[in-house]
């Protein structure tokens, strides 16, 4: 099972929007509304952001979206705040293993 | 609160073993299905493996790297998720999190133990 695809790096002035994409195949993106985003800083471990494509957890603020079509999903903070520097990773099930993606930086210039 | 601690991070040599654990509270651990992911240091994060909870079967499944040589067991009476890794590669370093999976979701994720294989 290979990496889903990120691009490194991101960024976005405070106020701005800022959207991360995560492109895989049709065995585990394009297969199953089991996308989820988590969020990392520095140290920590990762924290649950998005859920079933475009679910947000409790807590999580409005800000953050989700979204599919395809074998792509995408990520979308929008109002960037300087708290949402940090690194992204996508997740999808895979029918059965678990995928990954590659991550990507989030910088708040 | 939901809670998970793992413990028994270590430096060990290659072709050695090690035991992590993950002690869970705050939820009904009998119930809960479970997973080990790893991230090495400065790199991403890459799924290990996952454990029903025994009342949907107690099956694991493992990630290609790692199947063979790791086992995850639990212990229901202690709460306690366990990684077995057996003949332990270089490439096996990383920070080691115990997370509760639901719905290909992980919920809630520990803080993590360090695992380095090094001679």
């Amino acid at each position: 099972q290979s990496a889903l695809t990120q691009p490194p790096s991101a960024s976005g002035s405070p106020g701005q929007s800022v959207t991360i994409s995560c492109t895989g195949t049709s065995s585990d993106v394009g297969g199953y509304n089991y996308v989820s985003w988590y969020q990392q800083h520095p140290g920590k471990a990762p924290k649950l952001m998005i859920y079933d494509v475009s679910k947000r957890p409790s807590g999580v603020p409005d800000r953050f979206s989700g979204s599919k079509s395809g074998n792509a999903a995408s990520l979308t903070v929008s109002g960037l705040q300087a708290e949402d520097e940090a690194d992204y990773y996508c997740s999808s099930y895979a029918g059965g293993p678990y995928v990954f993606g590659t991550g990507t930086k989030v910088t708040v210039l | 609160e939901v809670q998970l601690v793992e413990s028994g991070g270590d430096l060990v040599k290659p072709g050695g073993s090690l035991r992590l654990s993950c002690t869970a509270s705050g939820f009904t651990f009998r119930n809960a299905w479970m997973s080990w992911v790893r991230q090495a240091p400065g790199k991403g994060l890459e799924w290990v493996g996952r454990i029903k909870s025994k009342t949907d079967g107690g099956a694991t499944e493992y990630a290609a790297p790692v199947k063979g040589r790791f086992t995850i067991s639990s212990d229901d009476s202690k709460s306690t998720l366990y990684l077995q890794m057996n003949s332990l590669k270089t490439e096996d370093t990383a920070i080691y999190y115990c997370t509760i999976v639901a719905s290909g979701k992980f919920d809630y994720w520990g803080q993590g133990t360090l695992v380095t294989v090094s001679s």
